[in-house]
């Protein structure tokens, strides 16, 4: 079974060009979290969805992010205009069901601004 | 809110001898706890979890206690070798709980393992 596929793997831009980062989570799996990693502040939640209906987006930054999930097996993270700050490695994870609490992360995509 | 208190590293160690990571939480009622690791260049992996208090998850050799008396998690393992270098997370949530899924992370362990 494969897992949570992210793409692309790295990404390299310009301040101020669009970016998107695709996910697909975990045939099956009924929740979606996009997580961005940092040297300075570590893991945090972007957002998440439940049967593809965001439940928390508390995290996102600023209204430069924003993230869709149009079915259960794909998700965007969009980040417009990109901004230097906006370097680090962005995972999405997924999970399943009610009673099961362990999510599952994809391999993260290193995004650099230049 | 909720926290996680993790053990500051890095934390260099030599091959076979005795590994503790510390990891203490707060939370307002009784979360999943979890370890997670991440090796170089790859997403986090679930090293193990336990649901409720008095739980031991293990996997790999690596143990972990849910002390709710103490709150903590204490990752341990008898006798590290070199491939258990990486970065490991230990982390929160309640994850049954309807809006309430998030996983809150410590700032992460990085553990190295030298022949």
């Amino acid at each position: 079974d494969a897992g949570v596929i992210q793409s692309p793997r790295h990404e390299v831009t310009e301040m101020g060009q669009e970016v998107t980062l695709r996910c697909k989570p975990i045939s099956g799996h009924n929740s979606l979290f996009w997580y961005r990693q940092t040297m300075m502040r570590g893991l945090e939640l972007l957002i998440y969805f439940n049967n593809n209906v965001p439940i928390d987006d508390s995290g996102m930054p600023e209204d430069r992010f924003s993230a869709k999930m149009p079915n259960a097996s794909f998700s965007t993270l969009k980040i417009q205009p990109s901004e230097p700050r906006d370097s680090a490695v962005y995972f999405c994870a997924s999970r399943w069901g009610d009673s099961t609490p362990e999510q599952f992360f994809g391999p993260g995509t290193r995004l650099t601004v230049l | 809110g909720n926290s996680v208190t993790q053990m500051e590293g890095p934390v260099t160690l030599s091959e076979e001898a005795f590994l503790t990571i510390n990891c203490t939480y707060t939370a307002t009622g009784y979360p999943s706890l979890f370890w997670y690791v991440q090796y170089p260049g790859e997403g986090l992996q679930l090293l193990l979890k336990a649901t409720k208090a008095d739980d031991k998850g293990s996997n790999k050799g690596f143990e972990a206690t849910y002390r709710k008396e103490t709150t903590s998690f204490h990752l341990e393992k008898g006798s590290v070798q070199v491939s258990d270098s990486a970065v490991y997370f230990c982390a929160l949530s309640f994850g049954a709980n309807f809006g309430n899924e998030k996983l809150t992370f410590g700032t992460g362990t990085r553990l190295t393992i030298i022949p």
